[in-house]
């Protein structure tokens, strides 16, 4: 069965540096999410992506974050200037596009931990 | 705004012992979806069910059910016969819309303990 892939599954990352974090959805797959998941909390909603732009975006995804899919598989996150508090599990999500929203797929999650 | 309350944070239970996980939504949407999904020990979120908001029907599939109620806003997921490998972190979300802006919103999650 086709799967979400991100990587790297952990990133160790000094403050202030900046961090991109990988993902390759599902080929036939057109809609893309990143959520993020802190340590022991809910699965927060971060931004969602279509047709080479973004669709929605929450109030943690501040200018300090950005995505972009260079190529016609992957779709990245970046964070420019990483803060302590950005350590979390960082979710890819994919979906197809239908009228009957499918559920989104998600990748196993990038550890980010910053030091 | 969309929201999903999980009151219930953490259950035990003994092995083949039937669990049901609570879960309430709030939502200004007459369409909507709501989606069960697991985060076993080592970290991935695996979708389990997902149910229209026009569609009430009840299901079972396998050890799963669900119990749908517009009336009281409540999506119920129940795991019958639990099994040790059941143990994870079980979160409802919510999902208002179609298309790309169908971001989901999830609740705190119930972890779920199931001991042999």
């Amino acid at each position: 069965e086709p799967e979400v892939t991100q990587t790297p599954s952990h990133q160790v990352t000094q403050m202030g540096q900046e961090v991109i974090l990988r993902c390759v959805p599902i080929s036939n797959h057109l809609y893309f999410y990143w959520y993020r998941q802190i340590l022991g909390q809910k699965v927060e909603f971060l931004v969602s992506f279509y047709n080479n732009e973004i669709s929605e975006k929450s109030e943690i995804f501040d200018d300090q974050f950005s995505v972009e899919r260079p190529d016609g598989s992957n779709f990245t996150l970046k964070i420019r200037s990483t803060k302590l508090e950005d350590s979390a599990m960082y979710f890819c999500a994919s979906r197809p596009r239908t009228n009957s929203n499918q559920p989104q797929h998600f990748g196993d999650g990038t550890r980010l931990s910053i030091l | 705004a969309q929201k999903v309350t999980q009151a219930q944070t953490e259950i035990s239970v003994v092995e083949k012992e039937d669990v049901t996980l609570d879960c309430v939504y709030e939502t200004r949407d007459t369409t909507y979806y709501l989606f069960w999904y697991k985060q076993p020990p080592s970290g991935e979120l695996v979708f389990l069910i997902r149910r229209n908001s026009f569609d009430e029907q009840n299901e079972i599939s396998g050890r799963y059910s669900w119990n749908f109620q517009k009336s009281t806003s409540s999506f119920n997921f129940t795991i019958t016969a639990s099994q040790v490998v059941d143990s994870a972190v079980y979160f409802c979300a919510l999902s208002e819309k179609t298309g790309a802006n169908s971001k989901l919103t999830f609740g705190k999650g119930i972890t779920l303990s199931v001991r042999p």
